[in-house]
């Protein structure tokens, strides 16, 4: 089945280390994005990405990098520098026209 | 700047009554417009979305969501909620860039 797999569902993190968080779709998109989800404030983009080896800062890069090496995979890093990680990340995907994005189930990220 | 408005955080219905959820953007030109259900602790699913044409669009689950250009609103609607309809909606727009930005959501709950 087509679709987009985030890994892992749950991820607990201390203070002071980064993290990666997975994110891999087989549906052949071009573009792919990752969001991040707090209450109350609906997704806010983190980074996307509309081709290999290129990515754009979205309203909330500071503390997040990202790369795009294969058109199927867009890791996200989240840094020591951060400042409050926990949450929940969405990862979607789209074809180049933006005409609809898929999501993952999404990664619940605590930092303890 | 692009915005999203969901102007209604929570709404609670009964079961069977009618839905209105309402959606404003901020825009120069029309974007294409979207929207998305949520159940807790999940990916997003598309509902429907509104390119050009017709600007009554039918959706799945019964769902359906009229553009006003006029009033740059894409509201959202439903004639009969039922209890497994209670969830997070989001509206979003998306943009010829493959920028797309999501509304705060709003939060249903269905009353027996």
């Amino acid at each position: 089945d087509g679709g987009i797999t985030q890994s892992p569902k749950y991820l607990f993190r201390k203070e002071g280390q980064n993290v990666t968080l997975s994110c891999e779709q087989n549906l052949n998109h071009d573009a792919m994005y990752w969001y991040r989800q707090d209450p109350g404030q609906g997704l806010r983009l983190i980074y996307y990405s509309q081709i290999v080896n290129d990515f754009q800062k979205g309203d909330i890069a500071e503390g997040y990098s990202v790369s795009r090496e294969k058109k199927e995979s867009f890791p996200l890093t989240v840094t020591s520098a951060q400042k409050n990680p926990t949450a929940f990340y969405l990862c979607a995907s789209s074809d180049i026209t933006g005409t609809e994005a898929f999501f993952g189930q999404g990664t619940r990220l605590t930092v303890v | 700047a692009q915005s999203v408005t969901q102007p209604d955080i929570h709404i609670t219905v009964s079961e069977g009554a009618s839905l209105e959820l309402r959606c404003n953007y901020s825009y120069g030109a029309t974007p294409y417009l979207f929207w998305y259900v949520q159940s807790p602790g999940q990916g997003l699913q598309l509902l429907l979305k509104y390119f050009s044409g017709d600007t009554l669009v039918q959706g799945i689950k019964g769902f359906e969501a009229e553009f006003k250009r006029s009033q740059s609103s894409f509201n959202l609607r439903k004639p009969s909620v039922h209890w497994s309809d209670a969830a997070e909606y989001f509206c979003a727009v998306g943009y010829n860039n493959n920028d797309m930005r999501f509304g705060a959501g709003t939060r249903l709950t269905v009353k027996p």
